[in-house]
């Protein structure tokens, strides 16, 4: 099941560091999906793009920043403005927003600080 | 506000027994919403949406306007449903809203 992409599995940041996390998907989906989850608060949504070159910040965008140049791929950059940069990261696709298409996952990467 | 409450953080049966996983919603217009499911080392993934009015896996869930609610439900556990429930809103069909999520035990 190779859908959903996300690199690496784990990643660690020092401080004042940006880093990078990847996501790449091979289902044609027009629309992606970037989520926070810590223990206890579920998944929220940091930031996602309903079309190639454009985005929207979701309710905890302050901190991160991503780009949407190609429609496969959606990376997030976690800044040294985020201050509790510690927790796990999923990115998700659906084939369209609007619609409520289901929501494909990929297995997450999990940042944490040296 | 828009939110989600999954208000039992574990639940455990033995198998065999009815489950009940609780989800209720905050919203003003006209729901969507969504089971999600993690099992142990796989991807979250959709268990199934109020708008297909469909069973999957034995589970159902049916929307409550009245009582805000969105309740899962299987009759009979089975130790393979042990797993990460999400409750999930779709305000207006572009994001999620997540609720906390419930951990399913099943006992043998």
């Amino acid at each position: 099941d190779g859908g959903i992409t996300q690199s690496p599995k784990y990643l660690f940041r020092k401080e004042g560091q940006n880093v990078t996390l990847s996501c790449e998907q091979n289902l044609n989906h027009d629309a992606m999906y970037w989520y926070r989850q810590d223990p206890g608060q579920g998944l929220r949504l940091i930031y996602y793009s309903q079309i190639v070159n454009d985005f929207q910040k979701g309710d905890i965008a302050e901190g991160y920043s991503v780009s949407r140049e190609k429609k496969e791929s959606f990376p997030l950059t976690v800044t040294s403005a985020q201050k509790n940069p510690t927790a796990f990261y999923l990115c998700a696709s659906s084939s369209r927003t609007g619609s409520n298409q289901p929501q494909h996952f990929g297995d997450g990467t999990r940042l944490s600080i040296l | 506000a828009q939110r989600v409450t999954q208000p039992e953080k574990l639940l455990s049966v033995f198998k065999g027994a009815p489950v009940e996983l609780k989800c209720n919603y905050s919203y003003s217009g006209s729901p969507e919403l969504f089971w999600y499911v993690q099992y142990s080392r796989q991807r979250l993934q959709l268990l199934l949406r109020h708008i297909s009015r469909e069973s999957i896996k034995g589970f159902t869930a049916d929307l409550n306007k009245g009582e805000t609610s969105f309740h899962l439900k299987k009759p009979f556990a089975q130790e393979e449903d042990s797993a990460m429930y999400y409750c999930a809103l779709s305000p207006l069909g572009d994001k999620l809203i997540f609720g906390t999520g419930t951990r399913l035990q099943v006992f043998p």
